[in-house]
């Protein structure tokens, strides 16, 4: 099946600092990727859809200006978290369709703490 | 918009059960469903897809219904085991790729 990476899989940052986060598709190429937030015990919540040489399409109450995301690649998108809050601290994953097949593949998630 | 729920939010049952969880969705337009298993900490493994057009998808000992008309899906386990403890997570996808998560299911098999 496809795979999908995301690094790292755990980073500590200090509240203010940026920290990106890496989603690769391994052995597909993916003109559209998807990043998802997910609390403790919650399920994940759509942030945004990450497309391939355009602007991502954030959903309602996602702030673009405080979640970046550039999909500089078919195979890359990236996540960056700035001036990171506390209440930022969560777990970043990211899925990716591969064209032609139905599935979504996800990565392993990223865990945030911001301290 | 569309919101999906499963039935039971929490579940623990002793080892060999057969058992059900439930996802409901409240707009039948979908493209297809895909139920997902989480460990803890960890991310998704997907289990089974149904596309709109069909009734079932079976895998092993997992076994996954569709009624799209109703709004309903189901996932059946049968002869659990304390490996199937997780949450499990439906998740249903309308005419783009965007997926929209249920609420989950944690599910605790003891021995």
């Amino acid at each position: 099946g496809a795979v999908v990476s995301q690094h790292p899989s755990r980073v500590i940052c200090k509240s203010g600092t940026s920290v990106k986060i890496e989603c690769r598709s391994l052995d597909f190429q993916a003109t559209t990727m998807f990043w998802y937030r997910q609390f403790p015990k919650q399920s994940l919540m759509l942030m945004a859809t990450s497309n391939e040489g355009s602007k991502a399409t954030y959903e309602q109450g996602v702030e673009k200006d405080k979640f970046l995301i550039n999909h500089a690649s078919l195979t890359l998108s990236t996540l960056t978290v700035t001036s990171a809050h506390p209440e930022d601290s969560s777990f970043y994953i990211c899925s990716a369709p591969p064209a032609g097949l139905y599935e979504q593949y996800f990565g392993p998630g990223t865990r945030l703490t911001v301290t | 918009k569309q919101e999906v729920t499963q039935i039971p939010a929490a579940l623990s049952v002793p080892e060999g059960e057969n058992l059900v969880l439930n996802c409901s969705f409240t707009d039948s337009a979908i493209y297809n469903l895909q139920w997902f298993r989480q460990d803890p900490g960890k991310g998704l493994t997907s289990l089974l897809l149904i596309q709109s057009s069909q009734r079932e998808q079976t895998s092993g000992r997992l076994n996954a219904s569709l009624d799209k008309s109703s709004g309903r899906s189901t996932l059946y386990i049968a002869a659990s085991q304390p490996g199937d403890s997780a949450t499990y997570l439906c998740a249903v996808r309308r005419n783009t790729d965007k997926l929209i998560f249920g609420t989950g299911t944690r599910l605790q098999v003891f021995p």
